[in-house]
């Protein structure tokens, strides 16, 4: 069963506008975590936020936001005042403790942002 | 830049042949972590080290094996190479990878090419 979800495979948003990805998750462990990643056209990976299961408060980082509802298992990303440089692939993912103190990311299928001028 | 290095960045090979990526963790990273990236699979887990040792297992296939080594570089090696195979293998570093805090930076990826 597909433990994170991304259910916008494409959005566009106009430049200066807020817009919010959706990430609904599945998991019983009651310790975890929820990461976004950036990948632009080149490739790369970038991480931009976090927010743990136990944290009260929703995080934040400049213009990225996290709405964490933890009752609804969603941990929707909000970008505000996007920019064309805002324009690439977001991907949720959540941290799972393994066995013997490993872990892995499980990723979502990506949305894919498109910022338009 | 995250500080994870990755080489080389493209690799074009035949099927049957075997290739090594090579990845350098973060300055103070303990634990890398390997993902494949591919159009029908998405990003897959496929191993994790710390310290040297191997931690944990994902979808790796038998044909793939990976080893950490003491400067804390990690090397994943490829072989019998596969059509299928072709995909961007990421590296990531974590400072610990034990700790639900604990974040995963990635590297550039290597892009692999099996002809």
């Amino acid at each position: 069963a597909q433990k994170i979800t991304q259910t916008q495979p494409g959005m566009f948003v106009q430049e200066k506008e807020a817009v919010t990805l959706d990430c609904t998750y599945d998991t019983s462990d009651p310790s975890y975590g929820l990461f976004w990643y950036k990948q632009p056209s080149s490739g790369e990976m970038i991480f931009l936020i976090y927010q743990g299961s136990y944290d009260q408060q929703n995080a934040t980082e400049g213009r990225y936001s996290l709405n964490f509802q933890k009752a609804r298992k969603s941990a929707n990303l909000v970008i505000s005042a996007s920019q064309l440089g805002d324009s690439a692939m977001y991907f949720c993912a959540m941290r799972e403790a393994l066995g013997n103190a490993g872990n892995m990311l499980t990723f979502g299928g990506g949305t894919r942002l498109m910022v338009k001028p | 830049d995250s500080g994870v290095t990755q080489t080389p960045k493209h690799l074009i090979t035949a099927t049957g042949q075997r290739v090594t990526l090579r990845c350098s963790p973060r300055s103070g990273d303990l634990s890398v972590y390997w993902y494949q990236q591919s159009l029908d699979q998405g990003l897959q887990f496929l191993i994790q080290y710390y310290n040297g040792e191997e931690r944990a297992k994902g979808n790796i296939l038998e044909r793939f094996s990976a080893q950490q080594f003491p400067d804390l570089h990690s090397e994943l090696n490829l072989s019998s190479l596969e059509l299928g195979d072709s995909a961007l293998y990421f590296c990531a570093s974590s400072v610990e990878g034990g700790v639900r805090t604990d974040t995963q930076y990635f590297g550039p990826g290597t892009r692999l090419t099996v002809l």
